[in-house]
């Protein structure tokens, strides 16, 4: 699988749109880009994922650049309860590869 | 509809015990997947199962750690012996069908402490 970069930590004030990027330069054409949180004490939690196109759902929306290098998620309005460790992740089908592959994620502080 | 259920949700046990630990994946769900979390890491990969496949078991530390999973419905992770290092959350992930395009949805984990 692709490894992705993202920043260690942000802070977004209350009710904010919070963006946070993630770089994965070495993408292949098959990988699909994911991107779950872990609140404190809990499972992950899926929140979008994507391949080519820009993706909305109920909790966020997901913006892939048209290379494919690079996304960012957002969640347009962010609650103190979004505050949480979030995981940018790509996934290809390749024999063996069955697992996703959490990084360091990006700790995302909502600040009232 | 019902999430992926893990029990016991906390277990406390003394090195050299063997555990058992419990995940029923959501229904319909062909997919099954083991990791484990250690304190402020990321998630370690241990075992996966796809329908009557052979399981990928690449990712078990070491012989201790094993898994079964009953047709396509519950599985159980054993760690034999265990060790302190063992201690961590275990969790269990499904999805309907293997590959890249299919979301896995995780379990709440279980919390293991060896003492």
């Amino acid at each position: 699988d692709a490894k992705t970069t993202q920043p260690t930590s942000m802070d977004c004030a209350e009710g904010r749109a919070a963006n946070l990027p993630c770089n994965h330069s070495t993408i292949s054409g098959n990988e699909y880009v994911y991107w779950y949180r872990q609140i404190h004490s809990q499972g992950p939690q899926y929140i979008i994922h994507g391949l080519k196109n820009n993706e909305t759902n109920e909790m966020a929306s997901l913006i892939i650049t048209e290379d494919r290098k690079s996304s960012t998620l957002i969640l347009p309005h962010a609650t103190l309860r979004d505050t949480a460790v979030y995981y940018c992740i790509v996934r290809g089908d390749q024999t063996g590869a069955n697992n996703l592959f959490f990084g360091t994620g990006t700790r995302l502080t909502v600040i009232p | 509809g019902a999430g992926v259920s893990q029990s016991p949700s906390n277990k406390v046990t003394e090195k050299g015990k063997d555990v058992e630990l419990r995940c029923d994946p959501i229904s319909g769900h062909t997919a099954l997947y083991w990791y484990r979390q250690r304190l402020g890491q990321g998630l370690e990969f241990l075992i996966y199962f796809q329908g009557n496949s052979a399981p990928d078991k690449s990712g078990l530390p070491s012989d201790r750690f094993s898994a079964e999973r009953t047709g396509e419905s519950v599985s159980t992770l054993t760690i034999q012996r265990t060790q302190q290092e063992d201690s961590a959350v275990y969790l269990c992930a499904s999805s309907f069908g293997g590959g890249s395009g299919k979301t896995q949805y995780f379990g709440p984990g279980t919390r293991l402490l060896v003492l």
